[in-house]
């Protein structure tokens, strides 16, 4: 069966340091991987995917995450965190051999980044 | 381009009335999925639709719960005799056709906030 994993219900980091949000996941096959960002009271926002390739993926403000396979990890990562990025954070799996082409949401971390 | 348009934004219901959540896609996306989002938790998988078929309704309540999307028109989640438990965000995304690799994005619309007094 397929599953996602965000261990931390929720991320606090100062400004200015980098930040961390973890997704580990459990498919039987191949994965997609997606991670999103929601704001207060808005829809979620599509950050950055990792289909094939290169294992680092860069995504939208600044955002970056590192696929790893043999840690079934698509960790999420900022250099240098901003206020603004406090948020609520969604990883998202597919197996790539799932003809029913769902995504697998995680439960979602927030992410607080103090002044 | 237009995104995924919800209406309404905000709806208001007394218990056992009806609630009807309208999504319209991206134009050109075949697919479309309903969830649903409690204070302070993650997102609930209801129900993935292709135009004029149902495909995995799994997450949806057995009874009061249904959702269609026509050959022409949005998607409709429609919510009978509501009750205060069914207060919640509810949020429709929709993706292209699946073509090949990196069509599995879904775009999310802001969302309908339903409030059952």
């Amino acid at each position: 069966a397929q599953s996602v994993a965000q261990p931390e219900d929720q991320v606090n980091v100062a400004e200015g340091n980098p930040l961390t949000v973890k997704c580990t996941y459990s498919v039987s096959g191949n994965p997609y991987l997606f991670w999103y960002v929601q704001y207060p009271n808005r829809g979620l926002q599509f950050l950055l995917k990792y289909i094939t390739g290169d294992n680092l993926v860069k995504g939208s403000y600044g955002f970056e995450a590192e696929f790893n396979k043999s840690q079934t990890s698509f960790h999420l990562k900022k250099p240098s965190a901003l206020v603004s990025d406090s948020a609520l954070y969604f990883c998202a799996v597919r197996d790539i051999q799932d003809s029913n082409y769902q995504l697998i949401w995680g439960a979602g971390t927030k992410l607080i980044i103090k002044p | 381009n237009a995104g995924v348009m919800q209406n309404p934004r905000h709806l208001v219901r007394r218990r056992g009335q009806e609630a009807r959540l309208r999504c319209s896609p991206v134009k050109g996306h075949s697919h479309v999925y309903w969830y649903r989002q409690l204070p302070e938790e993650g997102l609930k998988f209801m129900v993935y639709l292709q135009k004029e078929n149902i495909i995995d309704e799994s997450g949806m309540p057995k009874e009061r719960f249904s959702a269609e999307f026509p050959k022409e028109g949005p998607s409709i989640l429609r919510i009978q005799q509501v009750v205060r438990g069914d207060s919640a965000a509810y949020f429709c995304a929709s993706s292209p056709p699946k073509k090949g690799l990196g069509t599995d994005t879904q775009y999310f619309g802001p969302g309908t906030r339903l409030t059952v007094l």
